[in-house]
């Protein structure tokens, strides 16, 4: 099936350092997602991105639509005890026929740890 | 808070038994999703309804039988599972996707099953 590289695979920082980490593919996508997983819960959405080239962010959050299509990144700046979790990019490809075109494709997810 | 309701949280059966998971959203969506998840790992879709038809079974063991009774609800019917089905079990809904833009889906808490 298709596939997202995403890395690093984990991080273990300083809290108050920047954060990034990033999603690349052979396929074009239409959609980025970026999703944040904490222990006993379900994935939450914190951003969208729609087109190429856009940039979002949301507080401290950033992140990007690659011009290419095939990447995304996110960055976490000052990061907080709190920013502790699992990040996932996840896409929907853009030739995908069908049904498909709804499809997720998760990448294999960072985990992020802060230490105060 | 979510806006996508599963319940049970947790859940322990044994092989035998039949037992349903919950999911239930109001943010108007038509599209839903179930997904297994390992520890650590993305979500792995399983099923999608769309407009409460199945559109999507990812070649899912048919001792897992989804349902969705209206466009507020989805059930997962489960009979004679494996141990190897001891998963997260994650609901999601979203705008039906269509070929120029996806919505993002929003994600429930999940359900713990523990199969002994």
């Amino acid at each position: 099936g298709q596939q997202l590289n995403q890395s690093p695979q984990s991080m273990f920082i300083q809290e108050g350092e920047d954060v990034s980490m990033n999603c690349t593919s052979s396929s074009i996508f239409n959609t980025w997602l970026w999703y944040k997983q904490e222990p006993g819960e379900g994935p939450v959405l914190l951003i969208a991105l729609y087109k190429a080239g856009e940039l979002t962010s949301n507080g401290r959050l950033t992140a990007q639509f690659g011009i290419t299509r095939k990447d995304s990144f996110l960055n976490i700046s000052a990061s907080i005890p709190s920013d502790v979790g699992i990040y996932f990019c996840a896409g929907t490809i853009s030739n995908a026929g069908g049904t498909s075109y709804g499809k997720l494709t998760f990448g294999q997810g960072t985990i992020l740890t802060v230490h105060p | 808070d979510t806006e996508v309701t599963q319940t049970p949280k947790h859940l322990v059966m044994g092989m035998t038994n039949k037992k349903s998971l919950k999911c239930e959203q109001h943010m108007g969506h038509r599209a839903m999703y179930w997904y297994k998840q390992k520890a650590k790992k993305p979500p792995e879709l399983m099923f999608v309804y769309s407009y409460e038809k199945l559109s999507i079974n990812e070649s899912v063991p048919s001792r897992f039988s989804p349902e969705c009774p209206n466009s507020s609800l989805l059930n997962l019917h489960l009979h004679a599972l494996q141990p190897e089905d001891s998963a997260l079990y994650l609901c999601a809904s979203s705008q039906v996707p269509h070929q120029l833009g996806n919505q993002p889906q929003h994600f429930g808490d999940g359900t713990r099953l523990s199969i002994l």
